[in-house]
């Protein structure tokens, strides 16, 4: 089962930042927290993903709270293109590989 | 760069019929997984490979599914006497060997889409 729990559904003004809260109380203290997007038709796409510090790369910025129960993603200025499903994800680990879980992710619509 | 190939896009079977769908991972990663999407779903879980091992595949529905990786790239998902339960997207994701955190992020290809009729 899942370990995470997201809104299925969000809305977002093009040009505004877009705020996607992921809650993971259950998650051990050296469980990253993965997030991943699905643009319809296409696979999955890689984001970011984060342990207990903030992180940002060039998609997007990842804000843990310090009990780690809960981190938000933020796509700083969301564009039409960013209109996807959002996966937050706690991966398990075996064997040099990592098998996602993946629950119904919030479903981000950007809009004009 | 090239990313993950597979092959056909679409495919119509019809119930009773075996299929065969290929994964391309990208060139050098170890790791590669298959999952299958039903519409409105997440992706969930079917096989993991590292080189042309199969680790786990505790989440193949039915001894119909088969998965293999012979020479530890390309890998075939077969699914014999296709039910209508079988339609669904499937995913195939590579993965580098683990980097300094313990974990590659996987790399997912466009999917192949089973309608079976």
């Amino acid at each position: 089962d899942a370990k995470t729990t997201q809104p299925t559904s969000m809305d977002c003004a093009e040009g505004r930042a877009a705020n996607l809260p992921c809650n993971h109380s259950t998650i051990s203290g050296n469980e990253y927290v993965y997030w991943y997007r699905q643009i319809h038709s296409q696979g999955p796409q890689y984001i970011i993903h984060g342990l207990k510090n903030n992180e940002t790369n060039e998609m997007a910025s990842l804000i843990i709270t310090e009990d780690r129960k809960s981190s938000t993603l933020i796509l700083p200025h969301a564009t039409l293109r960013d209109t996807a499903v959002y996966y937050c994800i706690a991966p398990e680990f075996y064997n040099q590989g990592g098998k996602l879980i993946f629950g119904q992710g919030t479903e981000l619509s950007v809009k004009p | 760069g090239a990313g993950v190939s597979q092959s056909p896009r679409y495919k119509v079977a019809k119930r009773g019929q075996d299929v065969a769908l290929r994964c391309d991972p990208i060139s050098g990663h170890v790791s590669l997984f298959w999952y299958q999407q039903a519409l409105g779903q997440g992706p969930e879980f079917l096989t993991y490979f590292q080189n042309e091992a199969q680790l786990d595949k505790s989440g193949l529905p039915s001894d119909r599914f088969f998965a293999e990786r012979p020479e530890g790239s390309v890998s075939t998902l077969k699914i014999q006497r296709t039910q209508q339960e079988d339609s669904a997207v499937y995913l195939c994701a590579s993965s580098p060997p683990p980097g300094g955190q313990g974990y590659s992020p996987l790399h997912f290809g466009n999917g192949t889409r089973l309608t079976v009729t």
